[in-house]
């Protein structure tokens, strides 16, 4: 049983292009997270949602928008993609609280052409 | 800025021996210092954590050494297995009483185990 599945796996796109990525837990968890990795495999928190409210916020351009339908599911929506949107995108869930361990998807590996 | 130096880039062991990775962190309100292992095509996965109130945590193979004053931690593989082939990021974070915590992650160390 995979404790937090992210779809797809794979995205290849176009540049300007709309799309979105699907995360769900079933750890039973109250807070859940996106990172991106770069190139460089460095790791950068862009969003965390605990109970389906928006609680870090990381700068990130607001052409991502993160969408939480319930504790167990937080999306990412990314408009008009650019280039520099090439990353892998990891979906992360913990307790609540601070300070608790956090559990990682496999990750979707985004390539924008 | 990076507020989670790591080091080194890239680390080749011989099976058995010891492998250590440094990390060096700025906020000293940080209370909070996990490791991850991460595979190829795979998530990062918490191998061991510690808190800044004891300066050494050992589960199994891994200890984390803590030094508060030098702002320093490292992770310490005994009997590196090729198995632990993997790349390593320590990271940092603080309780701000809330909900969620921010982890600061380190750049990384690609660890490779030769047999």
């Amino acid at each position: 049983d995979t404790a937090v599945s992210q779809t797809p796996k794979y995205l290849v796109t176009q540049m300007g292009n709309d799309k979105s990525i699907k995360c769900e837990q079933n750890l039973g968890h109250d807070t859940m997270y996106w990172y991106k990795q770069d190139s460089k495999k460095f790791l950068k928190i862009m969003f965390s949602y605990n109970n389906k409210e928006l609680i870090i916020n990381e700068t990130v351009p607001n052409r991502f928008s993160p969408k939480s339908p319930d504790k167990a599911h937080l999306n990412l929506h990314i408009n008009s993609l650019e280039l520099g949107d090439s990353a892998v995108y990891f979906c992360a869930s913990s307790t609540q609280g601070g300070n608790q361990p956090q559990h990682f998807g496999d990750g979707t590996r985004l390539s924008i052409l | 800025q990076q507020q989670v130096k790591q080091s080194p880039q890239s680390l080749i062991v011989q099976k058995g021996g010891i492998s250590i990775i440094n990390c060096a962190y700025e906020n000293t309100a940080f209370d909070y210092f996990p490791w991850y292992q991460q595979f190829p095509g795979k998530g990062p996965a918490l191998l061991i954590a510690i808190r800044p109130d004891v300066s050494e945590k050992k589960e199994g193979r891994f200890t984390i050494s803590f030094n508060k004053s030098a702002k320093q931690f490292s992770l310490h593989i005994m009997d590196s297995q090729p198995g632990d082939s993997a790349t390593y990021f320590c990271a940092a974070s603080r309780d701000y009483g809330g909900a969620t915590n921010k982890l600061i992650f380190g750049t990384g160390t690609l660890l490779a185990v030769q047999p």
